[in-house]
């Protein structure tokens, strides 16, 4: 079955990254999109962008530009996102979906001094 | 950028009742290609959203009969007949037919 495992939650300081990853298992990893997606606490949800695992072929939403970065590791069948100059208001749940279909976890990203 | 209205905000209902949520897009939905890139998810407590309907109208693999996708164009529904306790949370439109893909600010099921 397909399953989509994100690493663990992270507790950053204004102004550094964070570079995160979505471990993908039970398909073809080189065959569908990955997608990032942001939660704010509370709030709805908003698209950054998606990468193709097997081109690298990268589309980020023009709000993102910047600001995320997506990566993968063909090897290890991961996908990874990096966060930069991070402020408050990049305190949010991050999720990595396959098409939309199938969806990690989730990684709480708290910025905070 | 695509803007989904949902309404409700939040919908409260009784077991067993129907329940109905509107999304209002900006635009037409419909690609080049003929097909319209619309879709509903359900966002139950502490959890990951979960698709239920893709394309206006088809269920994703083990989602219930009960859940009925509808519409074209600017203009879509999602019908839940019979709510049962599983179907609370927060429902999402979301359309990936224009760049950025947008979702709707959610419509929140629950109880009466």
């Amino acid at each position: 079955q397909v399953q989509l495992q994100q690493s663990g939650a992270e507790l950053v300081k204004p102004g550094s990254s964070v570079k995160m990853s979505c471990k993908a298992s039970g398909y073809t990893f080189t065959s569908y999109y990955i997608y990032w997606i942001k939660q704010r606490p509370g709030q709805g949800l908003e698209w950054i962008g998606r990468i193709g695992p097997g081109s690298g072929d990268t589309n980020y939403n023009e709000k993102f530009k910047g600001k995320a970065t997506f990566t993968v590791d063909k090897s290890s069948s991961t996908a990874y996102m990096q966060l930069s100059s991070l402020t408050p208001e990049d305190t949010a749940v991050y999720y990595c979906a396959v098409g939309f279909r199938y969806w990690g976890q989730g990684v709480m990203v708290t910025v905070s001094s | 950028d695509v803007v989904l209205t949902q309404t409700p905000v939040s919908l409260s209902v009784t077991l067993g009742d129907q329940a109905s949520i509107s999304c209002r897009s900006s635009q037409s939905l419909e690609y080049s290609d003929g097909y319209t890139y619309l879709e509903w998810y359900l966002q139950k407590p502490g959890q990951s959203p979960q698709l239920l309907i893709y394309g206006v109208s088809n269920r994703f693999s083990g989602v219930p009969d009960r859940f009925i996708g509808s519409g074209s164009g600017t203009d879509f529904t999602l019908k839940i007949s019979r709510v049962e306790p599983e179907d609370l949370g927060v429902y999402y439109c979301f359309q990936a037919t224009h760049d950025p893909y947008t979702f709707g600010a959610g419509t929140k099921l629950e109880l009466k």
